[in-house]
């Protein structure tokens, strides 16, 4: 079973900075099945990011995701105000589907 | 519109069993895979269950195996989570989440309270 492990558990920055957040895999991730989440308090979560890189339907460019194998990373180019949130990963190639345990972008 | 809409939790004691169930609409139904992902107060999103297009292949996180089933109903485009057995650890919110034909989560239900305690 595939445990994902995300850094750093919590990121303190200003709007307009670049955020980057890390994702390791105890194993390699088949095909580059990783996603990315936000979850906003209060909310559901939405996806963001899918096969590791590729942009979910109306989410901006400054999301970007890159990595292979058992290292991800998402980055935000500039963070805007509603940026300030909750983000997961998550394996999706095989059962089951676990998610890492969040890293938590706030306002420095 | 892809609209995912979980019922049927609220406060049970421990030991009982409560049945959730989600109902779905602007989406081909039995076309997608679903899930039920669950969220501990102040806590991390936890898997907890799936359910292929046409309910002939399921799979249970270790927490909930034995406890847990997950059924559908295409023909009423509904999603169900029967739950026996709660414990004080189930205690969560629940969302029903659609998967893409690809896999990954793409659309969450808003959720719903599952409380256990005596």
């Amino acid at each position: 079973e595939i445990v994902l492990t995300q850094s750093p558990g919590t990121l303190s920055l200003s709007p307009g900075d670049r955020a980057t957040l890390s994702c390791r895999a105890s194993q390699p991730v088949s095909s580059s099945f990783l996603a990315w989440y936000q979850q906003n308090p209060g909310q559901a979560p939405r996806l963001l990011i899918y096969a590791a890189s590729s942009r979910a339907t109306g989410i901006p460019d400054r999301f970007s995701g890159s990595g292979s194998g058992t290292d991800f990373t998402l980055t935000i180019s500039r963070l805007e105000p509603e940026d300030f949130a909750v983000y997961y990963c998550q394996q999706y190639g095989s059962s089951p589907w676990p998610f890492g345990q969040g890293t938590k972008v706030e306002i420095k | 519109e892809v609209q995912l809409v979980e019922s049927g939790g609220g406060l049970v004691q421990p030991g009982r069993s409560l049945r959730l169930s989600c109902a779905a609409s602007g989406f081909t139904f039995d076309d997608y895979g679903m899930h039920w992902v669950r969220q501990a107060p102040g806590k991390g999103l936890e898997w907890v269950s799936g359910i292929s297009w046409n309910g002939g292949s399921v799979a249970y996180a270790d927490s909930v195996k034995g406890r847990f089933t997950i059924s559908r109903d295409n023909a009423k485009n509904s999603l169900y989570l029967q739950m026996d057995s709660l414990r004080a650890e189930d205690m969560a919110f629940y969302y029903c989440v659609k998967a893409s034909g690809y896999h990954y989560f793409d659309y969450w239900g808003q959720g719903i309270l599952v409380a256990v305690s005596s």
